[in-house]
């Protein structure tokens, strides 16, 4: 059974610019998670989907956002990119909501310049 | 609010050994932790959770302890090997955070000399 498979793996954009990361979480898997992971902040949670609807978000502001297609695919997007947005965005599904066991893929990792 | 937060950034071991990963949480009502294996390159993977209604729960040459008296979860690797060498993090699905949404620790580094 494959993983939770992320693209881009690696990217990198500048100052303002706006970018989208996707998330193809294990098949049958209706839950998605999307963590932020960087040296100074650790991990930190950024929302979640189940059937399509955000259940849980993070303390991140509005330019962070996303979504869940009714396949269980999902896309983060971050608008008017910072520097301190250089980051891995992890994706994590798991098959029930609610449960601390969590499938990561090996993330996105933007770099803002 | 709650926090999770571990003793030692790096920890270094001898191939064979024992290894223990010491984590502490702020908030009394925490309920339920988790543990994660995080090495280079790749995403966290899950090792083994615990609820607070246990004190202990065993996995495959993994234990973890919970001592609510003193808000401290370890995890203990038996027979520590180098494919054992990662970052470890714990975590926690608060009180009142319905879903998936964890807390994580900073992490330890484990390093396996061989």
């Amino acid at each position: 059974k494959a993983g939770v498979t992320q693209t881009p793996r690696y990217l990198i954009k500048t100052r303002g610019q706006q970018v989208t990361l996707s998330c193809s979480p294990i098949s049958g898997h209706r839950s998605v998670s999307w963590y932020q992971q960087t040296p100074g902040q650790g991990l930190q949670f950024l929302f979640e989907y189940f059937s399509e609807t955000q259940r849980n978000k993070g303390n991140f502001p509005g330019r962070f956002s996303g979504r869940q297609f009714s396949n269980s695919r999902s896309e983060m997007n971050v608008s008017t990119l910072e520097l301190g947005d250089s980051a891995l965005y992890l994706c994590a599904s798991s098959l029930v909501w609610g449960t601390g066991e969590l499938f990561f893929g090996e993330g996105s990792r933007l770099t803002v310049l | 609010g709650e926090s999770v937060g571990l003793h030692l950034p790096t920890l270094s071991v001898q191939e064979g050994d024992n290894s223990i990963i010491n984590c502490a949480y702020s908030n009394s009502a925490s309920d339920y932790f988790i543990w994660y294996k995080q090495e280079s390159g790749k995403g966290p993977q899950f090792i083994i959770d615990i609820r607070s209604n246990m004190d202990k729960r065993q996995g495959q040459r993994v234990t973890v302890l919970l001592n609510k008296t003193v808000k401290h979860l370890s995890l203990q690797i038996a027979a520590t090997q180098p494919g054992d060498s990662a970052v470890y993090f714990c975590a926690e699905n608060a009180p009142g955070n319905a879903g998936n949404l964890l807390t994580f620790g900073g992490g330890t580094r484990l390093m396996v000399k061989p």
